[in-house]
This record gives C-alpha cells, sequence and structure tokens, in this order.
C-alpha cells in the first residue's frame, strides 16, 4: 500500500518570500501525485497534479510542484507567497485498489504567513 | 457546472436523531466518496461508490448508512450518532479517467452531535 510522508507540520514564511513544501511517498509504481489546499472550515481545493510526462507541475494561484522520482518527492513550491496562501496543505498519492481509486493523504502542513 | 455541492453546511444533532448529508454533482462523475476529517487530521475515506453500487466500506460503524439514488447524487444517512463522530463530512467525485480531472471535493457539511 502506497504512503505520504509531509515532514513539516507548520510553516511559517514572511509575505513575499519563497515557499517550500516537502512530500515524499512510498508507492511500487508510478503514482498519481496531488496537491490540495484547505483553508479553515473549508474543504479540499486541488492545486495541482502529475500522473506522467513533464516532471514540473503548474498549478493554479502561482504553485509549483516537481516530481523527482530517485528521491520519491513531490515538493510544491511557490517563489513569492502571498498572505491570503495561508491555510492546510495536503499531498496525496493515488492507487487502484479494491475495485476502486482511492486517494491517500499526508498528515499535512499547516502555512502561516507574517505580514 | 464543475462543482461538488454539499448541503447542509452545518447541522447539530442528538445522538438519538435521524439526519442526512446530501452531495450531488453534475460533472457526469460516476465515481464518488464520503470522508470524513477530524481537527488538524487528514480526510479518511469512509466509503466509495463507483456506477452507483458501493464498491468500498472502511469498516465504517452502521449509524453511518450511505446510499447513492443515482449518479449525480450522494447521501449519507446518520442514526445515534455518537459525540466522537462529529467532525467535517467531505463529499468527493472524480471522472472515469482521475487523470483529466483529479478529484473534486465539495465544501463539507460541519457537524456536531451533542
Amino acid at each position: 500500500a502506497q504512503s505520504v510522508t509531509q515532514p513539516d507540520i507548520h510553516i511559517t514564511v514572511s509575505e513575499g518570500a519563497s515557499l517550500e513544501l516537502r512530500c515524499n511517498y512510498s508507492y511500487g509504481a508510478t503514482p498519481y501525485l496531488f496537491w490540495y489546499v484547505q483553508s479553515p472550515g473549508q474543504g479540499l481545493q486541488l492545486l495541482l497534479k502529475y500522473f506522467s510526462g513533464d516532471t514540473l507541475v503548474q498549478g493554479i494561484k502561482g504553485f509549483e510542484a516537481e516530481f523527482k522520482r530517485s528521491q520519491s518527492s513531490f515538493n510544491l513550491r511557490k517563489p513569492s507567497v502571498h498572505w491570503s496562501d495561508a491555510a492546510e496543505y495536503f499531498c496525496a498519492v493515488g492507487e487502484m485498489g479494491a475495485g476502486s481509486y482511492q486517494l491517500t493523504f499526508g498528515k499535512g502542513t499547516k502555512l502561516s504567513v507574517i505580514p | 457546472d464543475t462543482e461538488v455541492t454539499q448541503t447542509p453546511k452545518h447541522l447539530v444533532m442528538g445522538m438519538t436523531n435521524k439526519k442526512s448529508l446530501k452531495c450531488e454533482q453534475h460533472m457526469g462523475h460516476r465515481a464518488m466518496y464520503w470522508y470524513k476529517q477530524k481537527a488538524k487530521k487528514p480526510p479518511e475515506l469512509m466509503f466509495v461508490y463507483s456506477y452507483e453500487k458501493l464498491s468500498i466500506n472502511e469498516s465504517v460503524p452502521s449509524r453511518f448508512s450511505p446510499e447513492c439514488p443515482n449518479s449525480s447524487l450522494l447521501n449519507l444517512h446518520l442514526h445515534a450518532l455518537q459525540p466522537e463522530d462529529s467532525a467535517l463530512y467531505l463529499c468527493a467525485s472524480r471522472p472515469d479517467r482521475v487523470s483529466l480531472y483529479g478529484y473534486t471535493f465539495g465544501s463539507g457539511t460541519r457537524l456536531t452531535v451533542v
């Protein structure tokens, strides 16, 4: 079974600074990888996804992520953080199991932004 | 329409009540999911419906009863819940080719059991 590790529980950055959120996965084949963002009390919004092809993936809100098979990583980056980016970020890996496609989430990284 | 709509947004119920959560999507997705999310935790899978048939039940207590009346609608019937069932309940759907759009999540129902 696959697993996802987000090593950082909480990250604080200043507005305008760059951001990198780490994600490591464990999966035998080429995984389907996702990053979701969740504002307090809200649902999850898909930022970007990787299935195959170009290992640098562009998403919404100026986010990008790079798939590195050798490091089993899919880190999320943004060159300049805005105060509105403060939220919880979840990395997820998808696989087919028990007859249906399933997502497994990491524990999440809470991002705080200092004005 | 590219949304998953969940109603109600908030629900407070007593331990002897019966209530239902509703989830609707009109994107033609044939797989629909219920997740439970406790505070400061990731979502945990509860049920998966594929082509209106229950395909996965992650050992969820019988006080939670899912129903998929048609391809656009997913319900979660609640009965005799416990205070520890208080959580954010999220619905999600996906197309057959998950690579097209990934999963789409609703904004959730915040359930409080008193």
